[in-house]
């Protein structure tokens, strides 16, 4: 198994555009989330899905969008990039089985705004 | 959303040593408790969980932690630092059943040899 897979690693945005971080996972876990984390902050929640065409806000999710249309998948989507959204970005997945809830991170993408 | 403390955002300790690393969380109802470790350019590795049953729980690489419930404290130890264990540690919870994690801000622990 691969386990969770973001593309790209790293990205230089300019001010106002637009684009796709990638997330998959091959565990066949049904929940997904996306994090950013910035220094002194710890991790921060944007967008969550239990399950394939169910998304739902998290604590940070302004200028951010998120469809989930098959278990594997969970992009999250720059609008309109803006300064405030230089972070490092994480993607994780969980199941419940057998009381889990371990969440199973991928390696980050590191996004810079100009 | 629960709250997370991390008391000290730096932690340096000798090789050797012991490692204690605090965590309080705000809930009244005991939440699931997660310590989680970021090596350098990497994602974040599971060390070890408490959601049901004993309140002592041991993870990988020696580490360990207590479930103090008259606390709210999950506080993670080390008996003997390695080089290794230089890296950043997370606590993190969720509310019973949910996946939804916050996170506290994070230690950074320095070993010196």
């Amino acid at each position: 198994n691969a386990g969770v897979t973001q593309t790209p690693k790293f990205q230089v945005l300019k001010t106002g555009q637009s684009m796709t971080l990638q997330c998959a996972q091959d565990m066949n876990h049904e929940y997904m989330s996306w994090y950013r984390q910035d220094p002194g902050m710890g991790l921060r929640l944007i967008h969550y899905s239990v399950g394939a065409g169910i998304t739902d806000q998290g604590e940070v999710p302004n200028g951010y969008n998120v469809s989930r249309s098959t278990t594997e998948d969970f992009p999250l989507r720059l609008l309109s990039a803006a300064p405030s959204q230089t972070s490092v970005y994480f993607c994780a997945s969980s199941y419940s089985g057998q009381g889990s809830y371990e969440q199973y991170f991928g390696p980050g993408t590191r996004l810079t705004v100009t | 959303a629960q709250s997370v403390t991390q008391l000290g955002s730096h932690v340096s300790v000798s090789e050797g040593a012991l490692v204690l690393l605090r965590c309080n969380y705000s809930s009244s109802v005991p939440p699931y408790l997660f310590w989680y470790v970021q090596y350098p350019n990497q994602g974040l590795q599971l060390l070890l969980k408490y959601t049901t049953g004993a309140t002592l729980v041991k993870g990988i690489n020696g580490f360990e932690a207590e479930f103090k419930k008259s606390e709210t404290s999950f506080h993670l130890t080390k008996p003997s630092a390695h080089m290794s264990d230089a890296a950043e540690y997370f606590c993190a919870v969720s509310d019973q059943g949910d996946y939804k994690l916050s996170f506290g801000a994070g230690t950074t622990v320095t070993v010196r040899a």
